[in-house]
């Protein structure tokens, strides 16, 4: 049981170039959810998903893009990459019960040129 | 603008010792109050779920209380351990599925 998994570990990209952070869980999770931690910032939310063809917008979505094709997969897309979305990115996921418990994966590196 | 507050100092203790977390919050009903452990370079670890209707949580040395009069959450850690030195996030819901987190607080628990 591996749990929620994320693709790459560490990346870097140069300024405006894109790439997606692949996210995969095998616990049958309905909710999956993409944060950003930044230093005296916290965990921050992107977007979010309660199901397969679902998907939300979080407190910071400008500049990634989400979709939800099947229940273990959430990638985030990066269109055009800029220096402010350098940041550790995590993946979560839980069941759809309101309030309930995430389980995160070990998170991206990402640096922006 | 909703915000929670957690103790962005590091709070250094000796081995057997209660620690003490806080996380204050405003403009904000939460229906769920969560705490999580992260360690460096490790994504953030659930560890207790306490509800607006309840008081106190206990799960073995850990303890959660709630007052949503005060607007604020304390975490005890009893007799810390070494291996209890992370940074510990709390999390809040009113319900939705958006989780808004604390910057958290950084232990050290000193042999």
């Amino acid at each position: 049981n591996a749990g929620v998994t994320q693709t790459p570990k560490f990346q870097v990209l140069k300024t405006g170039q894109s790439m997606t952070l692949q996210c995969a869980q095998d616990m049958n999770h309905e909710y999956m959810s993409w944060y950003r931690q930044d230093p005296g910032m916290g965990l921050r939310l992107i977007h979010y998903s309660v199901g397969a063809g679902i998907t939300d917008q979080g407190e910071v979505p400008n500049g990634y893009n989400v979709s939800r094709s099947t229940t273990e997969d959430f990638p985030l897309r990066l269109l055009s990459a800029a220096p402010s979305q350098t940041s550790v990115y995590f993946c979560a996921s839980s069941t759809r019960d309101r309030g309930e418990k995430l389980f995160f994966g070990s998170g991206t590196q990402l640096s922006v040129l | 603008s909703q915000k929670i507050e957690q103790n962005s100092e590091a709070l250094n203790i000796q081995e057997g010792k209660t620690a003490t977390l806080t996380c204050n919050y405003t403009n904000y009903s939460p229906a769920y109050l969560q705490w999580y452990r992260q360690d460096p370079g490790r994504g953030p670890v659930f560890l207790l779920l306490i509800r607006e209707n309840e008081k106190e949580k206990r799960k073995e040395r850990l303890k959660v209380t709630f007052d949503t009069t005060l607007k604020q959450s304390l975490f005890h850690i009893t007799a810390s351990q070494p291996a209890d030195s992370a940074t510990y996030l709390c999390a809040l819901t009113s319900g939705t599925y958006k989780y808004i987190f604390g910057t958290g607080t950084r232990l050290k628990v000193l042999a």
